[in-house]
């Protein structure tokens, strides 16, 4: 079975629109988190979020949000998408201080 | 907050060569040291890792050294393959928190 899950694989919008991605994890982790990697392959972190606290990269634009519906589950929603939100997003989940597993990636284009 | 850095950016080597992967940190709160391999169009998976209370540990052909005092840590790979070929980042990690290096583009040469 699929550890960590993400859905859409692949996401071609138009600027200015409203997306989200879903993620979606099997493992009984307590953190998940979401990452962004652009072209350079830089993987910047963007939130952590367990059940008790969610911590937002502070150079991430309140257009993004993460949502929780239950503990296996954090979006991740984004508004008004700009060009230069074009990357792959990855998100993860661990269980503190342990190794975390990745998502096979998202892939966002917007145009 | 922590700060990783990564070097060097790309690396090319000769199968069968080794190839050595540096990183350093600055919180010494951090006390979980992963590394990651991301191959092209894939995502990121961990090879090996390493926790403050030891020193050094190996796994077959890849082996990882931790000095907390000066705080960095390296990645060392021998006997290159061609399937090594790809992009690995190391992360430094204190609690639920994974700073990530920059990375480091690794090609094998045949």
């Amino acid at each position: 079975d699929t550890a960590v899950s993400q859905t859409p694989k692949y996401l071609v919008t138009q600027m200015g629109n409203d997306k989200s991605i879903k993620c979606e994890q099997n493992l009984g982790h307590d953190t998940m988190y979401w990452y962004k990697q652009d072209s350079k392959k830089f993987l910047k972190i963007m939130f952590s979020y367990n059940n008790k606290e969610l911590i937002i990269n502070e150079t991430v634009p309140n257009r993004f949000s993460p949502k929780s519906p239950d503990k296996a589950h954090l979006n991740l929603h984004i508004n008004s998408l700009e060009l230069g939100d074009s990357a792959v997003y990855f998100c993860a989940s661990s269980q503190t201080e342990y190794e975390q597993y990745f998502g096979p990636g998202t892939r966002l284009t917007v145009t | 907050g922590e700060n990783v850095e990564q070097h060097p950016s790309t690396l090319s080597v000769q199968e069968g060569d080794s190839a050595v992967i540096k990183c350093t940190y600055s919180d010494s709160a951090s006390n979980y040291f992963p590394w990651y391999k991301q191959e092209l169009g894939k995502r990121p998976q961990l090879i090996i890792d390493i926790r403050s209370n030891v020193g050094e540990k190996k796994d077959q052909r890849i082996a990882v050294t931790l000095n907390k005092t000066a705080k960095h840590f390296s990645l060392h790979i021998t006997e290159t393959q061609p399937e090594d070929s790809a992009v690995y980042f190391c992360a430094a990690s204190y609690g639920n928190q994974f700073y990530f290096g920059t990375g480091t583009s690794l090609t094998v040469i045949p």
